[in-house]
C-alpha cells in the first residue's frame, strides 16, 4: 500500500521562513513532486526531487532523503499570496510518473 | 501553449444521470492522466493514457466509469448513473513522455449529484 504524511494545517508570517514536511512509503519509489494548490483552482508544480539532498529554485526549495523515506519544502521570504494548500506526491518505479498524492498542508500566511 | 483545458467547469446532475466530461491537453503531451479529488483531500489517480492507449485503471474506477482518447489527443470521462458518491472534483493532467515531466494540471470539473 501507499501512505503519505503531511501536517494538515500550519501558519506563518508574512517574511518569514517555513518547512513543510512530507514522510512516505510506497511499493517502489522513483521521484517526489511537490504541487501548490490554491483553493478552486488546479495544482501546479513547483519541484521536483530523485537524488538525495536540497533542489534550490528561488524562494522555494526541496530536500529529499530516499533512505528515510522523508523530504520537505521550505518556503522563504513568505507572502501573503503563498497561502495554499501544498501537496507532496511521491512517483512509483517502473511507470509513468503516477503521481500518489497525500492530503496536503493547508498554509495560511498572516500579515 | 495554452495549458491543459477542462469542460464544463461545473456540473450539477441528478442522481441516476450520466454526465460527461472533457480534456484537452496541451497539445505535444503524450501522456494524459484523470483524478479525482474530494474536500480537503489531494487528488486521487483513476486513469492514464499514453497517446490513444489506456495503459492503467484505478480500482477506484468502478464499471461505470469509461474514460476514452480515440485520437490521442482530447480525452473524455463518462461517468454513467452518478450516485451521490461521485461529487468531486475531477482533473485532468498531460505531461511530455520523457523521463519524469511533471504533470500540468486543468482548472477540473466540479461535479455535484443532487
Amino acid at each position: 500500500g501507499q501512505n503519505i504524511d503531511q501536517p494538515t494545517e500550519m501558519t506563518a508570517t508574512e517574511g518569514a521562513i517555513v518547512q513543510i514536511n512530507c514522510t512516505y512509503q510506497t511499493s517502489g519509489f522513483n521521484g517526489l513532486f511537490w504541487y501548490q494548490q490554491h483553493a478552486g483552482e488546479a495544482p501546479t508544480f513547483l519541484s521536483y526531487n530523485v537524488l538525495d539532498g536540497l533542489e534550490e529554485k528561488g524562494r522555494f526549495s526541496s530536500f529529499l532523503s530516499r533512505s528515510k523515506g522523508y523530504s520537505y519544502l521550505l518556503l522563504k521570504e513568505l507572502q501573503m499570496k503563498d497561502s495554499a494548500s501544498y501537496l507532496c506526491a511521491p512517483t512509483l518505479s517502473g511507470g509513468y510518473n503516477k503521481l500518489i498524492f497525500g492530503a496536503g498542508t493547508r498554509l495560511a500566511v498572516h500579515p | 501553449d495554452t495549458g491543459v483545458s477542462q469542460n464544463p467547469r461545473h456540473k450539477i446532475t441528478k442522481r441516476g444521470q450520466n454526465v460527461t466530461f472533457r480534456c484537452d491537453p496541451i497539445s505535444e503531451h503524450n501522456r494524459l492522466y484523470w483524478y479525482r479529488q474530494t474536500l480537503g483531500q489531494g487528488p486521487e489517480f483513476l486513469t492514464y493514457f499514453q497517446n490513444e492507449a489506456q495503459l492503467e485503471k484505478s480500482r477506484l474506477l468502478s464499471d461505470r466509469f469509461s474514460a476514452e482518447r480515440p485520437k490521442g489527443s482530447f480525452s473524455t470521462l463518462e461517468i454513467q448513473r452518478t450516485e451521490q458518491g461521485d461529487s468531486a472534483m475531477y482533473l485532468c493532467a498531460s505531461s511530455l513522455n520523457q523521463g519524469n515531466q511533471p504533470q500540468h494540471f486543468g482548472d477540473g470539473t466540479r461535479l455535484s449529484i443532487l
